[in-house]
């Protein structure tokens, strides 16, 4: 089966502009999910979507972070303004439901300048 | 709140060292432990999930244990293919939802 599709791989911007990644999870994956990974620290949940619904979103800077899952397929995640401390990888990941295996997709690498 | 502790940080074994990574945990209420791995630049991949104490999963050189307060990961007979980052995850309830809460992870890395 075909992994977590996550682009771009690399983006490099300017403090207080603006940036989106986008994420096509496995087919038939119920539930979607966005992680923060910091270099040398363990992802963090920033969303979680159960088909087009938010589950949660407790961790998700809302002044600045935005997230959408259109038709419960593919997933969109905005940041607005960017700040120094967003720099991280943005992990995307599926799963059949709320109790399975996360499955992962490579990650967008986030700069911050 | 929360916590998963993973130790130790970093990891260096010779080829053929066996070893045991820990993760441990306080949680209000586990509904189930991931182990994961995770290579640079790649996404996390799963290996194991563990739901109650005693329990034992086995893939190839790793083999992943559960007791009611921590979690070992076996690694018998090392090669430099192991080297990796390896994550623990709990699987919480909180609020009525499920939440994945991950430690820092341990790199492994394994000489020749």
């Amino acid at each position: 089966e075909a992994g977590v599709a996550q682009s771009p791989r690399y983006k490099i911007i300017e403090k207080r502009q603006s940036v989106a990644f986008w994420c096509n999870p496995i087919s038939g994956h119920a539930t979607l999910y966005w992680y923060q990974q910091i270099l040398g620290q363990g992802p963090k949940l920033l969303i979680q979507f159960q088909n087009n619904g938010v589950v949660d979103d407790s961790q998700l800077p809302k002044d600045r972070f935005s997230a959408e899952r259109l038709k419960g397929v593919d997933s969109t995640l905005k940041i607005q303004p960017a700040k120094l401390e967003d720099s991280a990888v943005y992990l995307c990941a599926s799963s059949w439901d709320r109790n399975s295996p996360l499955h992962f997709g490579n990650g967008t690498r986030l700069t911050v300048t | 709140e929360d916590q998963v502790t993973q130790s130790p940080e970093a990891l260096r074994l010779q080829e053929g060292e066996s070893s045991s990574l820990n993760c441990s945990y306080t949680v209000s209420g586990l509904r189930g432990l991931f182990w994961y791995r995770q290579d640079p630049g790649k996404g996390p991949e799963f290996l194991f999930t563990l739901y109650s104490a005693g329990e034992e999963k086995e893939k190839e050189r790793l083999k992943a244990t559960l007791t009611k307060k921590e979690s070992f990961l076996h690694i018998t007979a090392p090669k430099p293919e192991d080297s990796a980052t390896y994550l623990c995850a709990v699987q919480t309830t909180q609020g009525g939802s499920e939440k994945l809460v991950f430690g820092k992870g341990t790199k492994l890395t394994v000489n020749p």
